[in-house]
């Protein structure tokens, strides 16, 4: 299996703060990476597919980067409807495999 | 609109039984593989299996592998998780999902992993006696 190393678990930061969290695969999963984000009692939403590409309808301020093994996520100026937990998944192979996500809290 | 609406969940006693349903609405379900997830909190998201859109192949975690059968019926739009041999571990929300990319004719016989991109709201599955 496909291990997906998140971090940090967890974050704070003010609204406005630039926000940044990596997540490392265990092996090359070329661009299958795919960012979403789970406010409690929801289920995941996605944000970012194949590395880089906006889902439609999610804000600019959310952008994905990376390629292989290594990827970021990325929000340019922190919200407070931003506050969930952010997960990286990759879909290269089977089982697909979640990162253990990032809960991002206001500072 | 896209929508996945899941149904079934329960209290159930260890070695039981449990069928989840996942009505969807909005698109052309025959036209999109589907798959599970479970989620608890110490274990995290967890794929559970995955349908090809004609509903002729399917995949299962190892953790589910004998246990789990998953099918669709695409006149009803209508996927189905029949849980057996239920154990303590299996206890978390199911999602149904549904995996982007349309499938056309021969193609709908094989699973092409792609973003899942819809969810519906899940369902809690708690295996306790």
């Amino acid at each position: 299996d496909i291990q997906m190393t998140q971090s940090p678990s967890s974050l704070s930061a003010a609204v406005g703060d630039r926000v940044t969290i990596t997540c490392q695969a265990s092996q090359d999963i070329g661009n299958y990476l795919n960012w979403y984000q789970q406010k409690p009692g929801k289920a995941p939403n996605l944000l970012i597919y194949d590395a880089s590409n906006l889902e439609a309808g999610v804000p600019s301020r959310f952008s994905g980067s990376g390629s292989e093994t290594d990827f970021t996520f990325t929000i340019s100026s922190l919200q407070p409807e931003d506050i969930a937990t952010y997960y990286c998944q990759q879909y290269d192979n089977l089982p697909i495999t979640f990162g253990q996500g990032t809960r991002l809290e206001i500072k | 609109e896209v929508q996945l609406l899941e149904s079934g969940g329960g209290l159930v006693q260890p070695g039981g039984s449990l069928r989840l349903s996942c009505a969807a609405s909005g698109f052309t379900f025959s036209s999109y593989a589907m798959t599970w997830f479970r989620q608890t909190p110490g274990k995290g998201l967890e794929w559970v299996s995955v349908i090809s859109g004609s509903g002729s192949t399917t995949f299962y975690a190892d953790s589910v592998k004998g246990r789990f059968t998953l099918s669709r019926d695409n006149s009803k739009n209508t996927l189905y998780l029949q849980m057996n041999s239920l154990r303590a571990e299996d206890t978390a929300v199911y999602y149904c999902a549904r995996m982007g990319g349309y499938c056309i004719s021969t193609s709908c016989q094989t699973v092409e992993l792609r973003p899942t991109d819809y969810w519906g709201q899940g369902t809690l599955v708690t295996v306790s006696s």
